[in-house]
């Protein structure tokens, strides 16, 4: 099946630095690719969605300076947390479909830790 | 918000059938249903989906009401690596759409 890598699965970062996480489609093109968050014990939020040459759409409430989103390439879509704070700590997952349905694939998430 | 609701858990004995009830109510005729499940920290995985008749794959089966206001999922032999939080989710089946996560049920397959 289709596979989502990301990258890295496990950061920790100290306050103030930028975090950036990648999401690969392995063997399709993805023009389209969402970044969820997820915190403890709560289920995945929409974040954003990453258009490939095109600007990246954010949900109400989530900061476009503060998460950036390059899709460059029908294969890669980065987030980058800029000037990270604890309160940033979260569970980051991206996902993309192949197209002519909705079946997404999910990156394995990754897991940041500000301190 | 999500439009589905299910229990937030239930417990499964393994190697017994493992069925997931979800309500969907408001489902309109052009949205299938979708079910994904997320093990501990991992990304979610897809299962399933279907519109309005029964499928099954090698993963699980899906059965859909005839009003298709509820559905259910089984998993015909549970195993302690079925034990997931399951989303089902109703969605468009065309193109590049979120999917809207709600809560889920967590299954725990008990051995």
């Amino acid at each position: 099946g289709a596979v989502v890598s990301q990258h890295p699965s496990r950061v920790i970062c100290k306050s103030g630095t930028s975090v950036k996480i990648e999401c690969r489609s392995l063997d399709f093109q993805a023009t389209t690719m969402f970044w969820y968050r997820q915190f403890p014990k709560k289920s995945l939020m929409l974040m954003a969605t990453s258009n490939e040459g095109s600007k990246a759409t954010y949900e109400q409430g989530v900061e476009k300076d503060k998460f950036l989103i390059n899709h460059a390439s029908l294969t890669l879509s980065t987030l980058t947390v800029t000037s990270a704070h604890p309160e940033d700590s979260s569970f980051y997952i991206c996902s993309a479909s192949i197209g002519g349905g909705n079946i997404q694939y999910f990156g394995a998430g990754t897991r940041l830790s500000v301190l | 918000d999500a439009k589905t609701t299910q229990p937030p858990s239930m417990d499964c004995a393994e190697g017994r059938a493992a069925n997931l009830p979800c309500n969907h109510s408001t489902i309109s005729g052009n949205e299938y249903v979708y079910w994904y499940r997320q093990i501990h920290s991992q990304g979610p995985q897809y299962i399933i989906h279907g519109l309005k008749n029964n499928e099954t794959n090698e993963m699980a089966s899906l059965i859909i009401t005839e009003d298709r206001k509820s559905s259910t999922l089984i998993l015909p032999h549970a195993t302690l690596r079925d034990t997931a939080v399951y989303y089902c989710i109703v969605d468009r089946n065309s193109g590049n759409t979120p999917l809207v996560f709600g809560k889920g049920t967590r299954l725990s397959v008990i051995a």
